[in-house]
């Protein structure tokens, strides 16, 4: 069963303006990540946030994690066509298994 | 160093026969896992390796599947007996240790179509 569940499943956009995606999961986790996947292939890791940490930045990729609502978002400012892709969270709970979501596809128009 | 590959890239089987895929992780990484993606879908866990200890099998969906790994290198998921619904890419991810723990490095994929 997919723990977390993203939010919108799709969403297109204009190149240079921003994009939100949202990620809800169920069970008490130690971090979130986020990876994106091109055409359908191997996964890329984009960032980690830990559960004792709110917020995070990587150059253009802005994440929150909100612990008490269970949710993270992932925002990409100044979004370019190269960035055309779906972008999956994956949380990690004790062990070391990572359970991921759902995906959001994400369409950059030039 | 050369990251994670998959071999074969495509496989079309006829269903009812055995497929082997083949995953070659980072060199030096001790843990590797499988997961299956359906069209459109998100990853679905298989199994996991770490070091010398015992797999993390929880996530095979049946007995036709099954997986090895020699030591901390290659690792086999063999899909026995194969149904169309076993068609979806499977993905093999590797990771290593020290700062980097919790990021997984995934390879290219193998594609599974069964007809």
């Amino acid at each position: 069963s997919q723990q977390g569940e993203e939010d919108p499943q799709a969403l297109s956009i204009q190149e240079g303006e921003n994009a939100t995606m949202n990620c809800s999961y169920k069970t008490s986790i130690n971090n979130l990540q986020w990876y994106r996947q091109n055409s359908g292939r191997g996964l890329v890791h984009l960032i980690l946030i830990r559960s004792n940490e709110r917020e995070k930045h990587s150059g253009r990729l802005r994440v929150t994690l909100d612990t008490s609502k269970k949710s993270s978002s992932l925002l990409i400012t100044a979004s370019r066509a190269a960035d055309t892709a779906s972008y999956f969270c994956a949380t990690q709970a004790a062990g070391n298994k990572l359970t991921f979501g759902g995906g959001t596809r994400v369409l950059v128009k030039p | 160093g050369a990251g994670v590959s998959q071999s074969p890239s495509n496989k079309v089987t006829e269903k009812g026969k055995d497929v082997e895929l083949r995953c070659d992780p980072i060199s030096g990484h001790t843990a590797l896992y499988w997961y299956r993606q359906r069209l459109g879908q998100g990853l679905e866990f298989l199994i996991y390796f770490q070091g010398n200890s015992a797999p993390d099998k929880s996530g095979l969906p049946s007995d036709r599947f099954s997986a090895e790994r020699t030591g901390e290198s290659v690792s086999t998921l063999t899909i026995q007996r194969t149904q169309q619904e076993d068609s979806a890419v499977y993905l093999c991810a590797s990771r290593g240790r020290g700062a980097k723990l919790e990021t997984q490095y995934f390879g290219p994929g193998t594609r599974l179509l069964v007809l």
